[in-house]
């Protein structure tokens, strides 16, 4: 059962327009929310989170906003850069012990048109 | 800045061969963790250590096995490989303190398995 859910497979934008990829989750015990970008052949790297006490996280030009009542978060990239053009995992973690075990949603391929 | 390195970036190796994937972190991470990853799946966990010697299953464990023998460094262990365990791998690591859940990974491990 997959708690957390990237419903859009991929998304196709231009250049210097917004980037909105949406991420769904099913456990409320989740606390803790993280979104990485991955490059072909290379390993994710972190680029931002956001705490359940908050309701948005701003850096630079990456925003990620929490609505906990509908269990939804989103990252907004503005303005996209082809340099953007990458996969894009959210990741949620909270449900107890000290190893902070993430979860993963499946990805969104964001391609960035010059 | 964080490092975690994996042995190598691709390998390629026959059905019912053992495989070793290391990795090591120079950051005293307490936390290391093995996905693999494939696509429309998004990161799957295979195992994760929390200590020195000390191990846990995560989501699709079977057919793997790990080692910790020191704290910098954790093996993934294919005991003999199948072509269904051709996969891009990736390690992580994070620390256990506070609120700090990041995790953090490496370049990534392509095996591929004839």
């Amino acid at each position: 059962d997959q708690q957390v859910k990237q419903n859009s497979p991929s998304l196709s934008v231009q250049e210097g327009r917004i980037s909105i990829l949406n991420c769904d989750y099913t456990n409320s015990m989740f606390d803790y929310f993280l979104w990485y970008k991955k490059y072909p052949a290379e390993g994710p790297t972190f680029l931002i989170s956001i705490s359940s006490i908050k309701d948005k996280n701003e850096d630079g030009r990456f925003t990620v906003f929490l609505n906990k009542s509908a269990k939804h978060l989103s990252l907004h990239i503005v303005p996209s850069q082809p340099g953007d053009s990458a996969v894009y995992f959210c990741a949620a973690t909270g449900l107890g012990g000290a190893t902070n075990k993430l979860i993963f949603g499946t990805g969104t391929l964001l391609a960035v048109q010059p | 800045d964080v490092k975690v390195t994996q042995s190598s970036r691709y390998l390629v190796k026959r059905t019912g061969e053992k495989v070793f994937l290391e990795c090591v972190q120079d950051m005293d991470h307490e936390n290391m963790f093995w996905y693999r990853q494939d696509p429309g799946l998004g990161l799957r966990l295979i195992y994760f250590s929390y200590d020195v010697k000390m191990k846990e299953k995560g989501d699709i464990p079977e057919g793997y096995s790990v080692s910790r023998e020191k704290k910098e460094r954790f093996s993934l262990i294919l005991e003999s490989a199948s072509t269904n365990q051709t996969s891009m791998y990736l390690c992580a690591s994070s620390l256990s303190a506070g609120g700090l859940k990041t995790q953090y990974f490496g370049p990534g491990t392509r095996l591929l398995v004839l």
